[in-house]
């Protein structure tokens, strides 16, 4: 298995916090991936890094921001969190633009 | 319209059955193609690429119709531990990175 691994795996908080999920690997590989999953909807792209300190919005990235001051670690940050980023977050990560790799994923509860 | 399509599903079968499932997309200019495996409360996890030839990995086969934009996924003999849910996953390539889009998903029990 890609060395991948999501730090907290479980979190509720409240509606209005700050909240930051972190991902790390161990592969060296250049691209990361911040996805969320929710049922009815595949997994969506929030934002993803092409290398350290380049990082670019996906589909659904309203109300989150991210960083990436190391190529092993991708933080994803929920600066004021909502009841509807209660979800199940993925990382991903890829040495290509091809195949990509997930992380165990966290799961958050905003209530 | 949603970029991928899969079967709703859910697909119930005894073990030893062949199951078919199937996915459609949109963008016809997507460039690679993938079957990810995601069990209960985990991650997803890359079963197997599709090639436009088609390509076998012991008992799954996978298939590529461009004309149709169609995928197929194939599960010969099936197993109890092949109950998951099969997502069907698009690469459309960009200016700065190639974007993943995924079907809902498509659920398998096996059972005895």
């Amino acid at each position: 298995d890609a060395g991948i691994t999501q730090s907290p795996r479980h979190k509720v908080t409240e509606t209005g916090t700050p909240v930051t999920l972190r991902c790390h690997q161990t592969e060296n590989h250049r691209y990361m991936y911040w996805y969320r999953q929710d049922p009815g909807h595949g997994l969506r792209l929030i934002h993803y890094s092409y290398g350290v300190k380049d990082t670019d919005k996906g589909e659904v990235s309203d109300g989150y921001s991210v960083s990436r001051s190391k190529t092993e670690d991708f933080l994803l940050t929920l600066e004021s969190a909502t009841s509807s980023q209660t979800s199940v977050y993925f990382c991903a990560i890829s040495s290509s633009t091809d195949t990509q790799y997930f992380g165990p994923g966290t799961r958050l509860t905003v209530l | 319209r949603k970029e991928v399509e899969q079967d709703p599903g859910p697909f119930n079968v005894p073990e030893g059955a062949t199951v078919a499932f199937n996915c459609t997309y949109s963008n016809s200019a997507s460039q690679s193609f993938f079957w990810y495996r995601q069990d209960c409360r985990k991650e997803p996890k890359l079963l197997m690429s599709v090639y436009s030839s088609g390509n076998e990995d012991g008992r799954f086969t996978a298939q590529l119709n461009r004309a149709s934009q169609y995928i197929s996924l194939l599960i010969r003999d099936s197993k109890l531990s092949d109950s998951a849910t099969y997502l069907c996953v698009v690469l459309d390539r960009g200016s700065t990175l190639g974007r993943l889009y995924f079907g809902r998903g498509t659920q398998l029990t096996v059972w005895p």
